[in-house]
């Protein structure tokens, strides 16, 4: 079974509007930790947002939130007002278990284009 | 900080030929994991490890392929012989935080 579903291989939008990643994840563990990597054409790994599974507030850094619904195990990424530059792959990725260490799973990504 | 360092950025080899790809991890990150990236497979963890230590292998393919990790700032993945379906880009991400994960800019592997 896939640990990790991106359901849209593909999302458009137009800039300065806010778009909505989805993502679900699988898992019986308890603790876990959830991220989101940009990869733009250049093809670097760009680490975004995290959120812990035990963590009460969804996380925000900038213009990207985490709307973390533990109950139905989503973590979908939320991108307001939308840049040119925010056109890349986005990856959704888990790593389970309580350690601070631990190996990635990926979601097999969407591809994000912004018009504008 | 320099980053994750990878070496080199394309290869270029034929079929059979022996590859070795290096990685320099960021200083004081304690874990060090290699991942596959393909169009059909995606982002695949191959191996990593912990304090210089193999965790999980169980994502490398066959036995041509091996990593080692002599010491905290050197790692190599190498592959022997290679085939054209290793062509792939191969990424090194090192962790040193609580959950701060830095990949490097990755080798873009080509074997004709």
């Amino acid at each position: 079974a896939q640990k990790i579903t991106q359901t849209q291989p593909g999302m458009f939008v137009q800039e300065k509007e806010a778009v909505t990643l989805d993502c679900t994840y699988d898992t019986s563990d308890p603790s876990y930790g959830l991220f989101w990597y940009k990869q733009p054409s250049s093809g670097e790994m760009i680490f975004l947002i995290y959120q812990g599974s035990y963590d009460q507030q969804n996380a925000t850094e900038g213009r990207y939130s985490l709307n973390f619904q533990k109950a139905r195990k989503s973590a979908n990424l939320v991108i307001s007002a939308s840049q040119l530059g925010d056109s890349a792959m986005y990856f959704c990725a888990m790593r389970e278990g309580g350690t601070s260490y631990g190996k990635l799973t990926f979601g097999q990504g969407t591809i994000l284009t912004v018009h504008p | 900080d320099a980053g994750v360092i990878q070496s080199p950025r394309h290869e270029v080899t034929e079929m059979g030929q022996e590859v070795t790809l290096r990685c320099k991890p960021i200083s004081g990150h304690n874990s060090l994991f290699w991942y596959r990236q393909t169009m059909m497979r995606g982002l695949e963890l191959l191996i990593y490890f912990n304090n210089n230590v193999p965790i999980d292998d169980s994502g490398m393919p066959e036995d041509r392929f091996s990593a080692k990790m002599p010491n905290a700032s050197f790692s190599t993945l190498k592959i022997q012989p290679s085939e054209p379906r290793d062509s792939a880009v191969y990424f090194c991400a090192t962790q040193g935080r609580l959950y701060g994960y830095t990949f490097g800019s990755g080798t873009r592997l080509t074997v004709v």
